[in-house]
């Protein structure tokens, strides 16, 4: 496609339940990031992939928080046991190789409420 | 691990007037930064982006910003605002794989 796209554009769900958010990358980005908007936080990074490369955890919040990506395209991230902290808009984002210098091209997000 | 500043979170201003938003960064490696827009409704979109060469960058719709290593500065500026600018404005800083964004600012114009 066109541009980054996700889904759910939204998901609500129930404390304790899991949740998994897809992401659809653009054709030919090997890089692929997920990032979280949340009003009190503001934007924060969880997770990177390049490649086939073991992917940069580092930002995930919890080990709740998991992430794959299949094929070296299509991203899911899934949080287990969902707690109404959670609730944020998921962003994800793909550049063309991952250099610093690469734009990074956001999708719409997943808007999660966790009730 | 790399940080970003923004102040003057909420910024009302009247059409034709100009606009200055601030950026300070803290990061030790090589610096490059961004200005993203989020427009009611829509998603992140690159403004500018500054990595290397002339330290007074020009991006989309009228915006420029200009880079100042001295003052770990990357202030945005547009000379005269439209009604259609009203959006939050994110600065980001590049290092370890990831952007650390500022906290935004909303700028809304008043037509």
């Amino acid at each position: 496609g066109a541009g980054v796209s996700q889904s759910p554009s939204n998901k609500v769900t129930e404390k304790g339940k899991d949740v998994e958010l897809r992401c659809d990358p653009i054709s030919g980005h090997t890089a692929l990031y997920w990032y979280r908007q949340s009003l009190g936080q503001g934007l924060e990074f969880l997770i990177y992939f390049q490649g086939n490369s073991a992917p940069d955890k580092s930002g995930l919040p919890s080990d709740r928080f998991s992430a794959e990506r299949t094929g070296g395209s299509v991203s899911t991230l899934t949080i287990q046991r969902t707690q109404q902290e959670d609730s944020a808009v998921y962003l994800c984002a793909s550049s063309l190789s991952g250099s610093g210098i690469d734009t990074q091209y956001f999708g719409p997000g997943t808007r999660l409420t966790v009730l | 691990a790399q940080s970003v500043s923004q102040h003057n979170h909420h910024v009302i201003l009247s059409e034709a007037a100009s606009l200055e938003l601030g950026c300070n960064y803290s990061y030790g490696g090589t610096v490059n930064l961004f200005w993203y827009v989020q427009y009611p409704g829509q998603h992140l979109q690159l403004l500018l982006k500054y990595f290397s060469g002339d330290p007074l960058v020009k991006g989309i719709k009228g915006f420029e910003a200009e880079f100042i290593k001295s003052k770990f500065s990357f202030n945005l500026r547009k000379p005269s605002v439209q009604w259609s600018d009203t959006a939050e404005y994110f600065c980001a800083v590049e290092g370890n794989n990831r952007l650390a964004f500022g906290k935004g600012n909303q700028v809304v114009v008043i037509p």
